[in-house]
């Protein structure tokens, strides 16, 4: 079957750096997507790998590595703002996402 | 402003009655999606459209009923069927022209079955 795996829940400290898991099997492989969603509201797109190695965008990085079926969304300077779940997510060989269930990341002044 | 629009933002309704769930997008996309979201659970998808007049199931489909008349509006009615509603209901929309595309998201309708 399809798997994402990704932590329920992260608390990190504001300025901090925190780092977010995610490991996935998958039927195929089309890339990997990380979207920000606040309580209550729609999910935000952040990043796409689909080749190996490191995305930065400003204060967000992504990395994938294929050959593990992993990825990790870095995130630095924490503000309070920063405070969502974070969703990743895998295309699969039919071009559909298969989503985690997300991790709720706290940050505490 | 080019965007995704879903209403109502919260919707109830009574067990027994069949309810529709606006979405509405002018980004000119060509697919459109609708997903499901529960506490704890990643989003599940219901129903999707490639092109207009045409749509797939997702993986919950049951209970389900979606049409697609025109590009910009992708109606998702809840019937009497699906045994339990309640949940989050995000619609999304992608330019849809093959390949890895990235989706976008409306505000989401949260449905309340009393």
């Amino acid at each position: 079957g399809q798997n994402i795996d990704q932590p329920t829940e992260m608390t990190a400290t504001e300025g901090a750096i925190v780092q977010i898991n995610c490991t996935y099997q998958t039927s195929g492989f089309n890339g990997l997507f990380w979207y920000q969603q606040h309580a209550g509201e729609a999910p935000t797109f952040l990043s796409y790998n689909v080749l190996d190695g490191l995305e930065e965008k400003g204060r967000f990085s992504s990395f994938l590595s294929r050959s593990k079926g992993y990825s990790y969304l870095l995130l630095k300077e924490l503000q309070m703002k920063d405070s969502a779940s974070y969703l990743c997510a895998v295309m699969d060989s039919n071009y559909q996402l298969i989503w985690g269930a997300g991790t709720k990341l706290i940050i505490k002044p | 402003d080019g965007g995704i629009t879903q209403s109502p933002k919260y919707l109830f309704r009574k067990e027994g009655q069949n309810v529709t769930l606006s979405c509405e997008q002018n980004l000119n996309h060509d697919a459109m999606y609708w997903y499901r979201q529960d506490p704890g659970q990643g989003l599940r998808l219901i129903y999707y459209s490639q092109i207009v007049n045409d749509f797939q199931k997702g993986d919950i489909a049951e209970g389900y009923s979606v049409s697609r008349e025109k590009k910009e509006s992708f109606p998702l009615t809840v019937t009497s069927a699906q045994k339990n509603p309640t949940a989050f209901y995000l619609c999304a929309s992608s330019k849809g022209q093959g390949g890895a595309d990235t989706q976008y998201f409306g505000p989401g309708t949260r449905l309340t079955v009393l």
